[in-house]
């Protein structure tokens, strides 16, 4: 049963620390995203990654933010410092693109972060 | 920027009546309109999609209907059924951006038995 898989499924930390998420995405996918998801802002861009290449993080905090595919098996997410407004819920999505063909993006359950 | 917009940001039935979404859309290189459902605790995932090329897909109690000169599309769920209540995202995106999917905002969906 393939599916996206993320970790940590929860983590609390204190503002001002390092918070790295992890990725995992269903094998033989080319695309990888991650999105935000608040009450305030629905479901937020924030890093595109194709063929491991990121194509697109115009949604992301440059300054504490920084999106990773080091491998094909493997998108990282990190927040450093992370702040309190960086509580939310992050999910990781994964699907297949071909050319200007649009196919289904796979969710994971997400990873919730509170900062305190 | 939000290029899709949803309404309403919730929305409360009867089981066995029509739940009814709608979303918005301002750039017209979207061409591929997927609604998302999501469940407390899990991922949205895939629940109908369109391309502009129709104006309505059914797929079982589910259909889109789509309205490209209005830039308008919508979900009806009929015969809603308590098991349906969860947030629904619909979303768009463009062929040249492969399968990047803007969100509108969300619809909770509460089905009362």
């Amino acid at each position: 049963d393939a599916r996206v898989t993320q970790t940590p499924r929860h983590k609390v930390t204190e503002m001002g620390q390092e918070v790295t998420m992890r990725c995992q995405p269903i094998l033989g996918h080319n695309t990888v995203f991650w999105y935000r998801q608040t009450m305030m802002q629905g479901l937020e861009l924030l890093a595109y990654f194709r063929n491991r290449a990121p194509l697109d993080d115009s949604g992301m905090p440059k300054d504490r933010f920084s999106a990773e595919m080091p491998d094909a098996t493997l998108a990282t997410l990190k927040i450093q410092p992370s702040e309190p407004r960086d509580s939310a819920v992050y999910f990781c999505a994964s699907g297949w693109a071909s050319g200007g063909n649009t196919g289904e993006l796979f969710f994971g359950e997400g990873s919730r972060l509170t900062v305190l | 920027q939000q290029q899709v917009k949803q309404s309403p940001q919730s929305l409360i039935v009867q089981k066995g009546g029509i739940s009814i979404i709608n979303c918005a859309y301002e750039n017209t290189a979207f061409d591929y309109f997927p609604w998302y459902q999501q469940f407390p605790g899990k991922g949205p995932a895939l629940l109908i999609a369109i391309r502009p090329d129709v104006s309505e897909k059914k797929e079982g109690r589910f259909t889109i209907s789509f309205n490209k000169s209005a830039k308008q599309f919508s979900l009806h769920i009929m015969d809603s059924q308590p098991g349906d209540s969860a947030t629904y995202f619909c979303a768009a995106s463009m062929g040249n951006a492969g399968n990047m999917l803007t969100f509108g905002g969300g619809t909770r969906l509460m089905v009362k038995p």
